[in-house]
């Protein structure tokens, strides 16, 4: 089945600075790729996603860049503040499950004032 | 539009107890579904829904686990007998359909079983 790697698990970084969250996918029919963040006790929220026909997404401060041959994502943040402070998820979608998202583990990101 | 809203938002209870948590998914979405979070085992798929019929139940743990969608506006998930290990948020979300991939959240259920 479908894995979802990700890294950095923790990522600290100075505000203004960027900060960059890595996916691997394991299942190449895979053609939705979300990015979801979650604040302390709230729930997950779609912030930026990309398909498979496109390799850049880019939305102010956040992109997104997809390379399927190397199946693997990556989340952009430019310009960090502290409100971006928060645990990051990757996901990818398995198309012969009905689109249903793996997640992979999360990233902690801390954005230092 | 009021989202997807989960009810309660809070439940505390004993190991064997029977635990129903509820889920009202965005009104049009034809996809739902359960999802739980903890720090071991991040987010987990339990099971989900299109068009009121389980299409994946894979992840449910054991069959302690059950899931109901008895119409378009209405989910449960239920935990019989409930034991310590199943402490942990339960998230709903919902999807316009098969074709629409962005997945929306609900508030949670932060399930304690002591």
């Amino acid at each position: 089945g479908e894995n979802v790697e990700q890294h950095p698990s923790t990522l600290s970084v100075q505000e203004g600075d960027s900060a960059v969250i890595k996916c691997t996918y394991s299942d190449s029919a895979s053609n939705y790729f979300p990015w979801y963040k979650q604040e302390l006790g709230k729930r997950p929220q779609l912030i930026i996603d990309i398909r498979s026909n496109v390799g850049e997404k880019k939305d102010q401060r956040i992109a997104v860049t997809l390379n399927k041959t190397a199946k693997h994502f990556s989340l952009h943040i430019t310009e960090t503040q502290p409100e971006d402070s928060a645990v990051y998820f990757c996901a990818a979608s398995i198309p012969e499950y009905g689109n249903k998202l793996v997640f992979g583990a999360g990233t902690i990101l801390r954005v230092k004032s | 539009d009021a989202g997807v809203i989960q009810s309660p938002r809070h439940e505390v209870t004993e190991m064997g107890q029977e635990v129903t948590l509820r889920c009202k998914p965005i009104s049009g979405h034809n996809s739902l579904f359960w999802y739980r979070q903890t720090m071991m085992r991040g987010l987990e798929l339990l099971i989900y829904f299109n068009n009121n019929v389980p299409i994946d139940d894979s992840g449910m743990p054991e069959d302690r686990f059950s899931a109901k969608m008895p119409n378009a506006s209405f989910s449960t998930l239920k935990i019989q007998p409930s034991e310590p290990r199943d402490s942990a948020v339960y998230f709903c979300a919902s999807r316009p359909g098969l074709e629409g991939h962005e997945q929306f959240f609900g508030p949670g259920t932060r399930l304690t079983v002591l």
